[in-house]
This record gives structure tokens, C-alpha cells and sequence, in this order.
């Protein structure tokens, strides 16, 4: 059971935005940075977004993160086909002094 | 920069097992590396980091005294470890890197994935 909780799914149209959500606590994402991973089909993840809303070298800017008090939410605006992924949030919990994951969103481009 | 995982093992029910997990194109001693699970058609879960410059290591209590973390830096590898293994243990196991010195950092290298399956 994780502390991080995510809808199991999410959808859109080609061209649509998308937001995922990430709900927590205090002692996770109201007090540590927050991160989020892309895992394409039959691969190893990827880091989407660290540090809340920092992207890596050769994420789009279509991908965004934000923080607000205990949720976090990442959001992808013209959607495209190779979009199509699960989706994890991801931060340090400092009660359980460990790292923990949501518990993952699958997004389909209708 | 990369992590390159050993390759998929098989299982008997009560075995013993070692993967390891290869960095290179980078200090390796100054980077956390991570292991997590990915059970079939489920999620991520952390199971524990290794510093391996000091071998300073940390354990999700889910998988405290199930499994051993270890590295040796003089090659760049670290190790995921069971002394016995069930067949809940079947998953693909990925090693991962910390984007900082920092503990609590993201992981922004992660390894290929080592799938293990346990069966009788």
C-alpha cells in the first residue's frame, strides 16, 4: 500500500491536455521535493521531472510539474501517441526515511 | 552514463542469488544507487540504496532483512542479494542512480532491468 496515491488512469485526445495528480502527507510531499517517471511500454522507467518542476535534458516542454501543500500534479499538454504510458510520482518520506512511489497512472491517447 | 544489469536468472524456491549492476562514464563512489522492484503488471517499489563510497546503506522496512545491498567501487558495481529466495521474489529488479550526492534525490539512471524468476 503506498503513500502516494495516483488515479489508475487517465485519457485524452491527440492534441488534449492531460493532468495526473499525486496525493500525500506532510512528511512526504509537503516537505520534500517531488518527481515523476515515465515507463513506456516493455521499458525501464525514465526521470520525467525532478525537484517538482525541473525537466531533464530532452523532456519536452509539453511536460509540467507542480507542488501544493501535500498533492503534487504532472501535466501533458498536446498530447501525442508516444505519450502513451504509466506514469509515477515519487518522493523522500521522511517518517519512513525511505523513498516511496505512487501507485502509478496509465495514460491512453484515445 | 550508464548502468548495465546483469542478465535474467531462474530460480528454484529456496536458493540463493547475486545480481549486479555496473556504472560507468562516471564517479560511481559519489552517487546513491538504488534498487527497485517492479512485480508483473504492478507498480515500483523502492527496496534500499547504497552509497557506495563509504558503503553507507538504507533499507525500505518492507525489505529490511530480506535482501543485501552492496557495491564495491574498485568496479563499479553494486549488488542485490537473497539467501533464499520465494516465488514472490519474481520481478524484474531495475538499479538506479542518484541525480546528486544527496540521499533523497531522483533517480535519473536507471539500469535495464534484471528479471528473476522463482518456480519450482
Amino acid at each position: 500500500q503506498s503513500v502516494l496515491t495516483q488515479p489508475p488512469s487517465a485519457s485524452g485526445t491527440p492534441g488534449q491536455r492531460v493532468t495526473i495528480s499525486c496525493s500525500g502527507s506532510s512528511s512526504n510531499i509537503g516537505s520534500k521535493y517531488v518527481y515523476w517517471y515515465q515507463q513506456l511500454p516493455g521499458t525501464a522507467p525514465k526521470l520525467l521531472m525532478y525537484r517538482n518542476n525541473q525537466r531533464p535534458s530532452g523532456v519536452p516542454d509539453r511536460f509540467s510539474g507542480s507542488r501544493s501543500g501535500t498533492s503534487a500534479s504532472l501535466a501533458i499538454s498536446g498530447l501525442r501517441s508516444e505519450d502513451e504510458a504509466d506514469y509515477y510520482c515519487a518522493t523522500w518520506d521522511a517518517t519512513l526515511s525511505g523513498y516511496v512511489f505512487g501507485t502509478g497512472t496509465k495514460v491512453t491517447v484515445l | 552514463v550508464q548502468l548495465v544489469q546483469s542478465g535474467a536468472e531462474v530460480r528454484n524456491p529456496g536458493e540463493s542469488l547475486k545480481i549486479s549492476c555496473k556504472g560507468s562514464e562516471y564517479k560511481f563512489a559519489s552517487y546513491w544507487i538504488g534498487w527497485v522492484r517492479q512485480m508483473p503488471g504492478r507498480g515500483l517499489e523502492w527496496m534500499g540504496i547504497i552509497y557506495p563510497g563509504d558503503s553507507d546503506t538504507r533499507y525500505s522496512p518492507s525489505f529490511q532483512g530480506q535482501v543485501t545491498i552492496s557495491a564495491d567501487k574498485s568496479i563499479s558495481t553494486a549488488y542485490l542479494q537473497w539467501s533464499s529466495l520465494k516465488a514472490s521474489d519474481t520481478a524484474m529488479y531495475y538499479c538506479v542512480k542518484g541525480y546528486s550526492g544527496s540521499l533523497n534525490d531522483a533517480f535519473d539512471i536507471w539500469g535495464q532491468g534484471t528479471m528473476v524468476t522463482v518456480s519450482s
